[in-house]
């Protein structure tokens, strides 16, 4: 079955801090992930996408990894600030698919405390 | 350039009406996908427009149904809104199909409905 796994749930962590969030992923054939954050009441907005010759692509304090063979993607912030504050969501696409065969994850809620 | 926007912004309704939102996509981008977001079961899709053409639907009742319109804005209908319906309804809009590398999907801010 395909589906794609985030943890922690949730996470809180002080402001300058860095953290890492996981996305595991049994979706097959690959063809990208992508990683969304969504601030509340907005919508999604893209911070990387990875195919899979890519294991490792940066947006500013945002680095997303990518392991193919272990089908398990992370997302490290660095140096965290109050505006990182956000649902962060894993999205794997199918290789030779149409739209309808994205596999969302839950998101990982971060906090970020003063 | 301007986002993609929905209307409206939030929307009350009761069991057994009926609702239509709207999406307008950025100018230029020719697929439209709706997407239903609840917090027990997060993003899940709903439908794709492409050129005025499904092109790709979800796993959803026949209540859920949408259309898109030359200038590639879309409509999404709900008829009989059973309690369930209730969340946040998100269109994204991109260039071409949106599930390939190049092509981003920009999401909208959300159309929250609550059925009462």
């Amino acid at each position: 079955k395909n589906q794609v796994e985030q943890s922690p749930q949730s996470l809180i962590i002080l402001e300058g801090k860095n953290c890492t969030l996981q996305c595991n992923y049994t979706v097959s054939p690959f063809s990208n992930l992508r990683w969304y954050k969504q601030d509340t009441g907005r919508g999604p907005v893209s911070l990387t996408i990875m195919t899979f010759s890519e294991n490792t692509k940066s947006n500013g304090r945002y680095t997303a990894t990518l392991d193919a063979d272990t089908k398990q993607s992370s997302l490290h912030i660095t140096a965290s600030q109050l505006s990182d504050s956000a649902s962060y969501i894993c999205v794997v696409s199918m290789r030779g698919s149409t739209l309808g065969r994205l596999y969302f994850g839950r998101g990982t809620q971060l906090t970020v405390w003063p | 350039k301007a986002g993609v926007t929905q209307t409206p912004r939030y929307l009350i309704k009761t069991r057994g009406q009926q609702v239509t939102l709207s999406c307008s996509p950025i100018s230029g981008h020719r697929s439209v996908s709706w997407y239903q977001q609840t917090p027990g079961q997060g993003l899940q899709f709903l439908f794709e427009y492409f050129s005025e053409t499904q092109r790709n639907k979800g796993n959803f009742p026949g209540r859920f149904s949408g259309r898109q319109f030359s200038n590639s804005r879309s409509e999404m209908n709900v008829s009989t809104l059973e309690l369930g319906d209730s969340a946040l309804y998100l269109c994204a809009s991109s260039l071409n199909r949106g599930d390939r590398e190049g092509d981003t999907q920009y999401f909208g801010p959300g159309t929250r409905l609550t059925v009462l």
